[in-house]
């Protein structure tokens, strides 16, 4: 079946450090990959997404690129900040799955001024 | 506004009082969905609906009922809670037929289960 591997957290950075969230995939078909970000008390919230592959997703900063030779879709931020403190999650939905979203495990990111 | 709604937000109740998660969505979506975040573990899906009428198990659904008697409302129920069900709860709602699609999720709903 489906699933999805991130790198193991917490993670914990600097102000204007570099930010890499390692995420890898197993699919039958060709699925959407997205990152989902959880700030605290709050739900999830769609952060970017690529559904197809070499295709890069980007908001606020962040950024993956869908790699399918590598079945990766790692999230990358050049500069982080103190407000990007929150807990990220890779995920896919493959076509035609009544499923939707198979999750990661979550990576926690805490990012110190 | 597109939301979510989740109710209630925490509750701290005992093992085997029967209680009902409420979830509702006014984006018109067919597709609803329970998932518990529990640590290490990510989001596991309990019970998801495609549309009024029709739902069915997700990974973890032992313990938990569901039903979808209208497009708006998907209402989970712990007939007999136990401690293992502690957890932090979410509804979640899309449109369906588009793996693209993200999906709405509530704030959460904290259940303790003493």
């Amino acid at each position: 079946g489906d699933s999805v591997t991130q790198m193991e957290g917490p993670v914990t950075l600097s102000e204007e450090a570099f930010l890499t969230i390692n995420c890898t995939y197993t699919a039958t078909g060709y699925p959407s990959l997205f990152w989902y970000v959880q700030y605290p008390g709050e739900g999830l919230q769609l952060l970017l997404k690529a559904t197809k592959a070499d295709d890069k997703g980007s908001n606020k900063g962040f950024e993956a690129t869908y790699r399918k030779e590598t079945t990766s879709f790692h999230l990358e931020k050049g500069s982080v900040q103190v407000s990007d403190s929150a807990v990220y999650f890779c995920a896919l939905s493959e076509r035609g799955s009544a499923r939707q979203l198979t999750f990661g495990s979550g990576t926690q990111l805490t990012v110190l001024p | 506004e597109a939301q979510v709604t989740q109710n209630p937000r925490y509750l701290i109740t005992v093992t085997g009082k029967k209680l009902t998660v409420t979830c509702s969505q006014n984006m018109n979506h067919e597709y609803m969905s329970w998932y518990r975040q529990d640590p290490g573990l990510g989001l596991r899906q309990i019970y998801y609906s495609m549309n009024v009428e029709v739902t069915d198990k997700g990974d973890v659904p032992e313990g938990y009922k569901v039903s979808r008697k209208e497009k708006r409302n998907f209402p989970l129920i712990l007939e007999s809670p136990s401690p293992n069900q502690t957890s932090l709860y979410f509804c979640a709602s899309s449109v369906i037929g588009a793996a693209n699609q993200p999906q709405h999720f509530g704030d959460g709903t904290r259940l303790s289960i003493l």
